[in-house]
């Protein structure tokens, strides 16, 4: 079964640093989105990527925050200066265009220090 | 603001039903889901209800009324591997198909 592949599992950098979060979402899909999970806490949505450009975001993602799709099957976060608050599971997402199911990778997991 | 609710914590023994209800009040509504999430896992979709009425996918099924913003997601003989949370999420928009999580219901299966 198709699946959402993301890389690294788990990364620990410095605050102040830039990490780059990178998904592989299911080739067939058309939207892409990153959520994030603090730990014990539910999920949020951060971004919706559609035909090459930003859909839709959150007020959680800000400046700091960039997406891009550098190829045809990656799909990356930039965080750029990450802060301790920032220490979350991030999920990456696809779908097909009505989005009524989303498909989940199994998520990359930042540490901030 | 965006807020669904739904119970904390479930906990139950082998083949008996859950019920876990969410209620939501969202600026629009397109549909409602409902995810499963192991420790440490991935969000799995459940299911996904866009009109009125029951939903059945196996062991699992779901439930929707738009009239009074809620839905209810149904575990029948439930099994230990059934233990996990259970995220209702609503899709607000057309644009984006961005959802807004419920804080999860933590169901937990006994012998």
């Amino acid at each position: 079964e198709p699946e959402v592949t993301q890389t690294p599992s788990h990364q620990v950098t410095q605050m102040g640093q830039e990490v780059i979060l990178r998904c592989v979402p299911i080739s067939n899909h058309l939207y892409f989105y990153w959520y994030r999970q603090i730990l014990g806490q539910k999920v949020e949505f951060l971004v919706s990527f559609y035909n090459n450009e930003i859909s839709e975001k959150s007020e959680i993602f800000d400046d700091q925050f960039s997406v891009e799709r550098p190829d045809g099957s990656n799909f990356t976060l930039k965080i750029r200066s990450t802060k301790l608050e920032d220490s979350a599971m991030y999920f990456c997402a696809s779908s097909g265009l009505s989005g009524n199911t989303i498909y989940f990778g199994e998520g990359s997991w930042l540490t901030v220090v | 603001g965006q807020s669904l609710e739904q119970p904390s914590e479930v906990t139950a023994v082998e083949g008996a039903i859950v019920q876990i209800n969410c209620t939501y009040q969202t600026s629009g509504f397109y549909g409602l889901s409902w995810y499963q999430q192991h420790d440490g896992g991935a969000p799995t979709f459940l299911s996904y209800n866009a009109l009125d009425g029951l939903e059945e996918t196996g062991r699992f099924s779901s439930f929707l009324s738009r009239s009074d913003s809620y839905g209810y997601l149904l575990l029948q003989e439930l099994q230990m591997k059934d233990s996990a949370s259970y995220f209702c999420a609503v899709r607000d928009q057309a644009a984006g198909n961005k959802l807004t999580f419920g804080g999860g219901t933590r169901v937990l299966v006994k012998p």
